[in-house]
């Protein structure tokens, strides 16, 4: 059964920096493109990034470019989200999801983890 | 941006009722790359339907797609108390993916 846990998810100022991380179990992680998406708390769901499964080729919402990093340890089944100079409007429930489609990768995410809350706020 | 509407936001029904939901897509979709979800309260989104028509893994068949042009339909053929959520339509075809958002499927 495919697993993925969240952590990391704290109350952070704005202009702060966090790093979430994803642990993955039950499929073969290094075979999978992985994605983060995001809730605003009673708000609707927005794509985040997207890495592919060798962890060279990244993806992100305009709205990220450039303050998120995406990463990924094979060895280690696990997914990252580097999160620098963050807002308050980067509040939200971050969900680590597996990509459907398996190494060729689309934007269909058949599971996701429990998600982890980014709260930012002075 | 393709942008999604669904409607309506809110849908009142009874147990045993038929649910039909709407998904309607600003311009066209590739190869109808049109998913549906299944959010309840304080849990993450589940997988329905993917590629506007065929069912995820373990969903049951009173679930089902379909797709006319930009225009993408969820019917539920009987709705269960464990239906009762929110369903969000997302396309993943072009290299920009993005939601609808939402409709709530509340007991009347």
């Amino acid at each position: 059964e495919v697993h993925l846990v969240e952590s990391g998810g704290v109350v952070v100022q704005p202009g702060g920096s966090l790093r979430l991380s994803c642990a993955a179990s039950g499929f073969t992680f290094k075979d999978y493109t992985m994605h983060w998406v995001r809730q605003a708390p009673g708000k609707g769901l927005e794509w985040v990034s997207r890495v592919t499964w060798d962890g060279y080729t990244k993806y992100y919402a305009d709205s990220v470019k450039g303050r998120f990093t995406i990463s990924r340890d094979n060895s280690k089944n696990s997914l990252y989200l580097q999160m620098n100079n963050l807002r308050t409007e980067d509040t939200a429930f971050y969900y680590c999801a597996k990509d459907i489609r398996g190494s060729s990768g689309s934007y269909c995410f058949d599971h996701w983890g429990l998600g982890t809350l980014v709260t930012v706020s002075s | 941006e393709i942008v999604l509407t669904q409607s309506p936001d809110t849908l009142s029904l009874s147990p045993g009722e038929r649910a039909t939901l709407s998904c309607r897509a600003s311009q066209s979709v590739t190869g109808n790359s049109l998913a549906w979800y299944q959010q309840k309260p304080g849990q993450a989104p589940r997988l329905l339907i993917y590629d506007a028509s065929s069912r995820a893994t373990g969903i049951p068949d009173r679930f089902s797609g379909s797709a006319s042009g930009t225009d993408f339909t969820l019917t539920i053929s009987r709705l269960e108390p464990e239906d009762f959520a929110v369903y969000y339509c997302q396309q993943y075809g072009s290299s920009l993916p993005t939601f609808g958002q939402g409709t709530k499927v509340e007991i009347k």
